[in-house]
């Protein structure tokens, strides 16, 4: 079953613009982490919020943690069309030694 | 990440047949793991292994096997592959944590056609 569900499932803006992704969850957490995936290739890691943190910044990425809510987003600032990818959100929990994936949000930047 | 590799990229096969997807890794990591991937949906854990002693099932683990031959290698068999089956398999690593706070590497994925 699925951890994370993202949302929206599809997003599409133009150059220049903010993409803001959300992320739920169902149970306690001790980290969640977003990841990348450009179509055809492997998911690669973007940033990772831990359980005791509630916003963390990298380049023009934004996220927040609200672990009263179980949710997450993921903002970027100035989107490019280098950013149009998949992007997914993970979370490890206690008692379990491997990541669980949400579903992804499609990220399209229109030039 | 070039420093996981997975063979083959890609593979069509028929039911029936026995598969096997290899990854090797050069980053020195003691964790690795296999996820499939389909069409819309997430990754799906099928195996994990956090060292060369240690094989874990995942949560779709049934129709497959792995095998750790060595820090640097993980391989996924399918015994007897099954048309629904077909997916992009991914490889990941990542370092040793106890909280999980490391970030995984995966490779470019292979993907697997069964006709």
């Amino acid at each position: 079953s699925q951890q994370g569900e993202e949302d929206p499932q599809a997003l599409s803006i133009q150059e220049g613009e903010n993409a803001t992704m959300n992320c739920s969850y169902k149970t306690s957490i001790n980290n969640l982490q977003w990841y990348r995936q450009n179509s055809g290739r492997g998911l690669v890691h973007l940033i990772l919020i831990r359980s005791n943190e509630r916003e963390k910044h990298s380049g023009r990425l934004r996220v927040t943690l609200d672990t009263s809510k179980k949710s997450s987003s993921l903002l970027i600032t100035a989107s490019r069309a280098a950013d149009t990818a998949s992007y997914f959100c993970a979370t490890t929990t206690t008692g379990r030694r491997a990541l669980t994936f949400g579903s992804g949000t499609r990220l399209q930047v229109q030039p | 990440d070039a420093d996981v590799t997975q063979t083959p990229r890609n593979r069509i096969t028929k039911t029936g047949k026995r598969i096997m997807l290899e990854c090797s890794q050069t980053k020195g990591h003691d964790r690795m793991y296999w996820y499939r991937q389909d069409p819309g949906l997430g990754l799906r854990l099928i195996y994990y292994s956090f060292d060369v002693k240690d094989i874990n099932k995942g949560e779709i683990s049934d129709g497959y096997s792995v095998s750790r031959q060595a820090q640097a290698k993980f391989s996924l068999s399918l015994e007897s592959a099954i048309p629904n089956q077909t997916a992009l398999y991914f490889c990941a690593t990542s370092d040793r944590d106890r909280g999980g706070n490391q970030p995984q590497h995966f490779g470019d994925g292979t993907r697997l056609s069964i006709l």
